[in-house]
């Protein structure tokens, strides 16, 4: 596609739901990049895919929380149970390479209520 | 582990005047170093760019030097403008593949 694509736009859940949101990056881009916005907050770090794999799984903030990419393109990012503390913008982004631009989706807004 | 610090915001302006955003980091090896912006109601995108020491990275009058010694990547301007107004983002790419964002500075010029 022409840029990364993130689904669904928004989404909203009730506490204790399971979701899975999607990103589609952009054809080619080996580097995939899954980082969380709150509110007037700055971009926290996730996870991150190079190729299919995930090299650092580091910024996960619980178990609740995995991700997984396929045939080096899509990736989905699952929130099990999900708690209040997870509303937020979740961002996902590629790039060629690692040291390259990344290109960033418009983003997941996810509403626990 | 590495990690970027840019100054406090929100930063305010009125038009015409100079800006520096400061960003500073900590990283292993060389990583490469990039200022991204996001206009309000827009997603991010890259401002500029810088891969190795002493680059400077350019773009809409923005700039920005690689400074190694100094662990250093200030963003510049000469003269904003009220279109200018954004939240801008220092990050690092380190030298293994993580893509590191500092939290953001918001930047307000007047007219």
């Amino acid at each position: 596609g022409a840029g990364v694509s993130q689904s669904p736009s928004n989404k909203v859940t009730e506490k204790g739901k399971d979701v899975e949101l999607r990103c589609d990056p952009i054809s080619g881009h080996t580097a995939l990049y899954w980082y969380r916005q709150r509110l007037g907050q700055g971009l926290e770090f996730l996870i991150y895919f190079q190729g299919n794999s995930a090299p650092d799984k580091s910024g996960l903030p619980s178990d609740r929380f995995s991700a997984e990419r396929t045939g080096e393109s899509v990736s989905t990012l699952t929130i099990q149970r999900t708690q209040q503390e997870d509303s937020a913008v979740y961002l996902c982004a590629s790039s060629y390479r690692v040291d390259t631009e990344a290109f960033f989706g418009q983003g997941t807004r996810l509403t626990v209520v | 582990g590495d990690s970027v610090t840019q100054m406090e915001g929100p930063v305010t302006l009125s038009e015409e005047a100079f800006l520096t955003i400061n960003c500073t980091y900590t990283a292993t090896g060389y990583p490469s170093l990039f200022w991204y912006v996001q206009y309000p109601g827009e997603g991010l995108q890259l401002l500029l760019k810088a891969t190795k020491a002493d680059d400077k990275g350019s773009n809409k009058g923005f700039e920005a030097t690689y400074r190694k010694e100094t662990t250093s990547f200030h963003l510049e301007k000469g003269s904003v403008q009220v279109s200018d107004s954004a939240v801008y983002f220092c990050a690092l790419s380190s030298n293994t593949g993580k893509l590191i964002f500092g939290q953001g500075t918001t930047l307000q010029v007047k007219p």
